[in-house]
């Protein structure tokens, strides 16, 4: 495609409920990236695909959150349990290698009442 | 760890004012630095970037040079506009090669007015 698409755009979900929110990166981009934009926090780093290698997994905040990313392409990035404070924009971003430029999707608004 | 500093915001300008965001970051090595801007309602896009020392990434008529002797990266523009009105996010990647993912400052917002 022409670019990082995410879908939904917006969600809002009660508190304790599972969520999944979905990447399509550009075509051909071998690495994958989750962020999360908060008020409080500003924009956290997540998670991170590249290739077929092992996912860095150091910026997930904790058990409640896990990603995906089936066939080298599409990622789906999952929250368990929702509480309020996973309420915030998740960005996903792509680069065609580890180290490139990344680009970045319009994002998922999350809302947990 | 690696850390990125932005100046505190919103900062409002008239057209065709002066603007300068400070950013600082601490890193080991020799991180890359980067300006991303958002603009209202749509994603992150990247403005500039530079990867080594003395470097100075420019576009759009703003620039920014890598000082590694003060560890900044600050923007400037010499003549703003309307349109440059959004979010700045300065931000940094690590230089060792052994992870690609992206630090970032809390971001600033500018408002250019008519």
């Amino acid at each position: 495609g022409a670019g990082v698409s995410q879908s939904p755009s917006n969600k809002v979900t009660e508190k304790g409920k599972d969520v999944e929110l979905r990447c399509d990166p550009i075509s051909g981009h071998t690495a994958l990236y989750w962020y999360r934009q908060s008020l409080g926090q500003g924009l956290e780093f997540l998670i991170y695909f590249q290739g077929n290698s092992a996912p860095d997994k150091s910026g997930l905040p904790s058990d409640r959150f896990s990603a995906e990313r089936t066939g080298g392409s599409v990622s789906t990035l999952t929250i368990q349990r929702t509480q309020q404070e996973d309420s915030a924009v998740y960005l996903c971003a792509s680069s065609f290698l580890a180290g490139d430029t990344q680009y970045f999707g319009p994002g998922t608004r999350l809302t947990v009442l | 760890g690696n850390s990125v500093t932005q100046m505190e915001g919103p900062v409002t300008l008239s057209e065709e004012a002066f603007l300068t965001i400070n950013c600082t970051y601490t890193a080991t090595g020799y991180p890359s630095l980067f300006w991303y801007v958002q603009y209202p309602g749509e994603g992150l896009q990247l403005l500039l970037k530079a990867t080594k020392a003395d470097d100075k990434g420019s576009n759009k008529g703003f620039e920014a040079t890598y000082r590694k002797e003060t560890t900044s990266f600050h923007l400037e523009k010499g003549s703003v506009q309307v349109s440059d009105s959004a979010v700045y996010f300065c931000a940094l990647r690590p230089g060792d090669g052994a992870n690609s993912k992206l630090t970032f400052g809390k971001g600033i917002t500018l408002s250019v007015r008519p």
